[in-house]
């Protein structure tokens, strides 16, 4: 029933290693996003999208990649894996062109970075 | 550029006591103001939104008034719970791309 699903729920990463966190949605909303959230930090934007096959850098997109194969689907890439990206990664969805518009979140991804 | 400035945290309070989170914003243009919350494990849902200024949001008890002459959207609660310890995000929209920017967070701490 959960809207936005995120997997896996939790990765242990080797430093230099790809890893590949995937979020699919049944919201059929046109936007998703990639967050993380660090202790003091609280949520920072990485990459979003508005259509598939399409994503626009956020506010901090060095070191990620990400990849919009599908209206429901949407995964974030760290090709080269460093210690300073051990955090957690949120995905959220939302509806285009409301000016009201909410983000719906998904249950969050663990990554530690060794 | 838009951001938004909270209570840094952790706020510690008594079960009854009163709640108030500080959220200050900086926009050029008309946003829409939101607060989630985000218990733990979880993650964040919204707890309301308010769209227009001089109007007030509330939910679950909380509530907050969008003061567009001050640039303030405080959130009160009278009497907190146990069970309303999380974490609680201030966030503005930006209309023209869909995005919204998030405060840094203020974790509430709530003892029996």
């Amino acid at each position: 029933e959960a809207a936005v699903t995120q997997s896996p729920r939790s990765k242990v990463a080797v430093t230099g290693g790809k890893v590949t966190l995937s979020c699919h949605q049944t919201n059929n909303h046109d936007y998703m996003y990639w967050y993380r959230q660090d202790t003091g930090h609280g949520l920072r934007l990485i990459h979003y999208s508005y259509v598939a096959d399409s994503t626009e850098k956020g506010d901090i997109p060095d070191g990620y990649k990400a990849s919009r194969p599908s209206q429901e689907n949407f995964s974030l890439i760290l090709e080269l894996a460093s210690l300073s990206q051990t955090a957690v990664y949120f995905c959220a969805s939302s509806v285009a062109g409301a000016n009201y518009a909410e983000q719906f979140f998904g249950p969050g991804t663990r990554l530690t970075v060794l | 550029g838009d951001s938004v400035t909270q209570t840094e945290g952790p706020v510690t309070l008594s079960e009854g006591t009163s709640l108030t989170v500080n959220c200050s914003y900086e926009t050029k243009q008309y946003p829409t103001l939101f607060w989630y919350v985000q218990y733990p494990g979880e993650g964040p849902q919204l707890l309301f939104k308010v769209p227009k200024a001089n109007e007030k949001g509330s939910s679950r008890g909380f509530e907050a008034t969008y003061n567009k002459e001050a640039t303030s959207f405080h959130l009160q609660k009278a009497s907190v719970q146990e069970s309303d310890s999380a974490v609680y995000y201030c966030a503005l929209s930006d209309h023209n791309n869909n995005r919204i920017f998030f405060g840094d967070g203020t974790q509430l701490v709530v003892k029996p």
